[in-house]
């Protein structure tokens, strides 16, 4: 079965960065695209980027010069890094799987990560 | 960006009752080559990631209860859950899926009267 697992929650000064990873398993890692979304405390849900099968990225230009995706092929693992913290970056970050046709993604997420809490305090 | 409006904010609704929510986009998502809705729709339990329960716009995903279903086209779009269940307590968002950045609604709060 399709699993997504993420690193554990993170604790954060102002001004550092994070990196968080999501291992894949139970399809063919290298045939799926995989999308980071954020959720703050209490908020909605808001989408920060795509790393396709060949590792090319294309981020929100919200989070444009602050955010690396990245993935391992090895390891069937993807990673997310934001820099520059600041306290409303404080959030739960999701990994998501989206299907594609052909190299074209279908940017729906049919499987999740657990989700990884970011905490972001002086 | 395209901006995805859900109505309304919070719905309680009696157990074995119909549920509606609904998502306004600001623009259309209807692609005309294909004719198909960049829509989805998510369910989000207390504490848990979300979960996909429609994508373009009617179709559910394998495994949803029969229950749930989408229609609209364009630029309106409503989930129905046509007999509420205890377990279908939760937050659900729309998605679109249309054009990058792909954005969501801020969320229906589904509770039991």
């Amino acid at each position: 079965q399709v699993q997504l697992v993420q690193s554990g929650a993170e604790v954060k000064k102002p001004g550092a960065s994070v990196k968080v990873s999501c291992k894949a398993s139970g399809y063919t890692f290298n045939n799926y695209h995989m999308h980071w979304v954020r959720q703050a405390p209490g908020q909605g849900l808001e989408w920060m980027g795509i790393i396709n099968p060949s590792g090319d990225s294309t981020y929100a230009q919200k989070f444009q010069g602050r955010v690396t995706m990245t993935r391992d092929t090895s390891t069937s693992t993807v990673y997310m890094e934001l820099s520059s913290l600041r306290s409303e970056d404080t959030a739960v970050y999701y990994c998501a799987r989206t299907t594609s046709v052909g190299t074209t993604p279908i940017p729906y997420f049919d499987y999740w990560g657990q989700g990884t809490q970011v905490t972001v305090s002086p | 960006d395209i901006v995805m409006t859900q109505s309304p904010d919070s719905l309680p609704v009696s157990l074995g009752e119909r549920a509606t929510i609904n998502c306004k986009s600001s623009q259309s998502i209807l692609y005309s080559s294909n004719n198909k809705n960049y829509l989805a729709w998510y369910q989000q339990k207390l504490g848990q990631p979300p979960k996909l329960l429609i994508y373009w716009a009617s179709i559910r995903e394998s495994g949803v209860p029969d229950r749930f279903s989408g229609s609209g086209s364009g630029a309106d779009f409503t989930l129905t859950i046509s007999s509420l269940q205890a377990e279908d307590v939760a937050v659900y968002y729309c998605q679109q899926y249309y054009s990058s950045p792909y954005t969501f609604g801020q969320g229906t709060k589904l509770e039991i009267k």
